[in-house]
């Protein structure tokens, strides 16, 4: 079982819609968790940080987090074409040092 | 404020040649990695600097060496490259003050080794 999973899509939207991304991650002591953006050829973005249950909403952008079930999303409200990136989502790692797992991440395409 | 720099962007190396990734930062951030990307297998963690004059093993070190040459620069050696190695490699940086564990990645270094 990979440590941080996601599905890698491409998941298509419509613009305006609501993009909804999931992540799982299989470490029950994880405490933080984030959401990053990345373009293609381009390095990632942390757009998203989430440290306890429940919803944290930033602009157009909503994480959530149950860590009963160990599950992690990212809503995008009002989809836009430049929104069209790959997600990654990353959830701290065992033992010390700070260290971040990564997904492989979704990659999310906006339809005009 | 330039955030995290690297240095090249490209490289193309032949098997068996030794190359020099630099970072840099000026957030004066305590901690820093390395990390590599290949497609299907995400980022993995390669080493990573907890503080000025500690570096340890990530998942992947193997071929590797780091160096943590003060608090603003961590650089990254291969020794001898093998093909192996072509991959996008970045560097992060992470926030000391605040939230915890947010890392910050600079532009990425490409290199190719044939």
């Amino acid at each position: 079982q990979k440590e941080v999973e996601q599905n890698s899509g491409p998941l298509s939207v419509p613009e305006g819609a609501i993009a909804s991304l999931n992540c799982t991650y299989s470490d029950r002591v994880s405490q933080s968790f984030f959401w990053y953006r990345q373009y293609s050829g381009k390095s990632p973005e942390l757009i998203m940080s989430i440290y306890s249950n429940g919803d944290k909403e930033d602009g157009r952008f909503t994480a959530q987090l149950n860590k009963a079930s160990q599950y992690v999303s990212l809503l995008i409200r009002d989809s836009q074409p430049s929104d069209s990136a790959t997600y990654l989502c990353a959830v701290n790692s065992k033992g010390g040092g700070n260290k971040l797992t990564f997904g492989t991440g979704t990659q999310l395409k906006v339809e005009l | 404020n330039a955030g995290v720099t690297q240095t090249p962007k490209f490289q193309v190396l032949k098997t068996g040649q030794s190359m020099t990734l630099q970072c840099a930062q000026d957030m004066n951030h305590n901690s820093m990695y390395w990390y590599r990307q290949d497609p299907g297998m995400g980022l993995r963690l390669i080493y990573y600097s907890a503080s000025e004059g500690t570096t340890d093993k990530g998942e992947v070190p193997n071929g590797y060496n780091v160096s943590r040459l003060n608090k603003r620069e961590f650089s990254l050696r291969l020794e001898s490259a093998a093909p192996s190695q072509t991959s996008v490699y970045f560097c992060a940086s992470r926030a000391t003050s605040g939230n915890y564990n947010e890392q910050f990645f600079g532009p990425g270094t490409r290199l190719t080794v044939l």
